[in-house]
């Protein structure tokens, strides 16, 4: 089946710095590709959906400014956490769609943020 | 609003145990449901789904009824193996061009030999 990649699958950094994460779909071209958060016991909670070679469109209460993404070719997402601070420590997964039925729906394997 | 609440883990059993893991929805509409499986290191896969009211989707011997009256989406599987280790996801999603999901807090399910 179709694959996404993500990375990294852990990251810790410093209050302050930016990371980036990566989304790639291997084997196909995702038009669309959607970034999600999952607190500890929480539900995963959409972020951000993103179309390739447009601005994404954020969901209500997520700060655009916070979280940068990218999507700047049909292959890859990237999703930039700046000014981290302990509070944006999370589990960020993506996702990567060719269509417009839901069971096309890809996921990475998550990459889980730790801000010192 | 849209939502999805489902039993809180871990779920721990013994191998060729049933199993059941409660999923409940609240929804505007006429949504699809979905359960998804992560399995560790990798990305949730779909596991399966019912797009209406008395559907029962079924995988790998996993099988859900959409139960409208109760708002419900249970998955159920007679005889767990240790390699149904995972976490379950719930999720509902609307048809029309959209993708977007709403995703339960996943449970996770261990089972032991």
């Amino acid at each position: 089946g179709a694959v996404v990649s993500q990375h990294p699958s852990r990251v810790i950094c410093k209050s302050g710095t930016s990371v980036k994460i990566e989304c790639r779909s291997l084997d196909f071209q995702a038009t669309t590709m959607f970034w999600y958060r999952q607190f500890p016991k929480k539900s995963l909670m959409l972020m951000a959906t993103s179309n390739e070679g447009s601005k994404a469109t954020y969901e209500q209460g997520v700060e655009k400014d916070k979280f940068l993404i990218n999507h700047a070719s049909l292959t890859l997402s990237t999703l930039t956490v700046t000014s981290a601070h302990p509070e944006d420590s999370s589990f960020y997964i993506c996702s990567a769609s060719t269509g417009s039925t839901n069971e096309k729906l890809f996921f990475g394997s998550g990459t889980q943020l730790s801000v010192l | 609003g849209n939502s999805v609440t489902q039993m809180e883990g871990p779920v721990t059993l013994s191998e060729e145990a049933f199993l059941t893991i409660n999923c409940t929805y609240t929804a505007t509409g006429y949504p699809s449901l979905f359960w998804y499986v992560q399995y560790p290191g990798e990305g949730l896969q779909l596991l399966l789904k019912a797009t209406k009211a008395d559907d029962k989707g079924s995988n790998k011997g996993f099988e859900a009824t959409y139960r409208k009256e109760t708002t419900s989406f249970h998955l159920e599987k007679g005889s767990v193996q240790v390699s149904d280790s995972a976490v379950y996801f719930c999720a509902l999603g609307f048809s029309g061009g959209y993708n977007k999901l709403i995703f339960g807090a996943g449970t996770r399910l261990a089972v032991h030999p």
